[in-house]
């Protein structure tokens, strides 16, 4: 069956550097990924989709890149600042049902300052 | 913005009992789910439905129901509690693509 896996270790980084995720799934390209935000105590915001034949998708310091030949994608995040801080959640769906989604088991992200 | 509301933050159940957790949308949206989130472990999909009074079992729909009587209302059903259903139950709805989150119900039974 398809699966959704992210790296489940925690990332720590320093204030003002690149924090890069990685999501990985199995079998056939889903249509899309998305990528979601977490806080603690708080449900999923969505924060970008990416299609599979877009190599890459940018929103303010975010950048999403899929990348079908490895069936991953990766989640970048420039400049980090302490307010970035949260878990971080690859989603997508498979088959014919696409508003079914998968998600994976999500990255937590520190920012230092 | 979307809101999905669901009623309890927080509750304390006993063993055995019926609980109910209720989830509300004001998008007139078609498709709603239940997820539950456990450590390590993800968001693991309930039940969803994609319409009124039409439903469909997600991946671990054991020990659960749920019922859509109205577009707005979804409502997940533990018919017996049981201690492990102790868990953060997300309620969401879908818009396009996007799926968007209630707060979360932390449910602990005992």
């Amino acid at each position: 069956s398809q699966k959704i896996e992210q790296n489940s270790e925690a990332l720590n980084i320093q204030e003002g550097k690149t924090a890069t995720l990685t999501c990985n799934y199995t079998n056939y390209s889903p249509a899309y990924l998305q990528w979601y935000r977490q806080d603690p105590g708080r449900g999923p915001v969505f924060l970008l989709l990416i299609r599979e034949n877009e190599k890459e998708k940018r929103k303010e310091r975010l950048k999403v890149t899929f990348d079908t030949t490895l069936k991953q994608s990766l989640f970048h995040i420039t400049a980090s600042q302490p307010a970035d801080s949260a878990t971080y959640l690859c989603a997508s769906a498979f088959g014919s049902n696409d508003y079914k989604l998968s998600f994976g088991a999500g990255t937590t992200v520190t920012v230092r300052a | 913005d979307v809101k999905v509301t669901q009623s309890s933050r927080y509750l304390v159940k006993r063993t055995g009992e019926k609980v109910f957790l209720e989830c509300v949308q004001d998008m007139d949206h078609e498709n709603m789910f239940w997820y539950r989130q456990d450590p390590g472990l993800g968001l693991r999909l309930i039940y969803f439905s994609y319409d009124v009074k039409m439903k469909e079992k997600g991946d671990i729909p054991e020990g659960y129901s749920v019922s859509r009587e109205k577009k707005e209302r979804f409502s997940l059903i533990l018919e017996s509690a049981s201690t492990n259903q102790t868990s953060m139950y997300l309620c969401a709805s879908l818009a396009g693509n996007t799926i968007y989150f209630g707060e979360g119900s932390w449910l602990t039974v005992v």
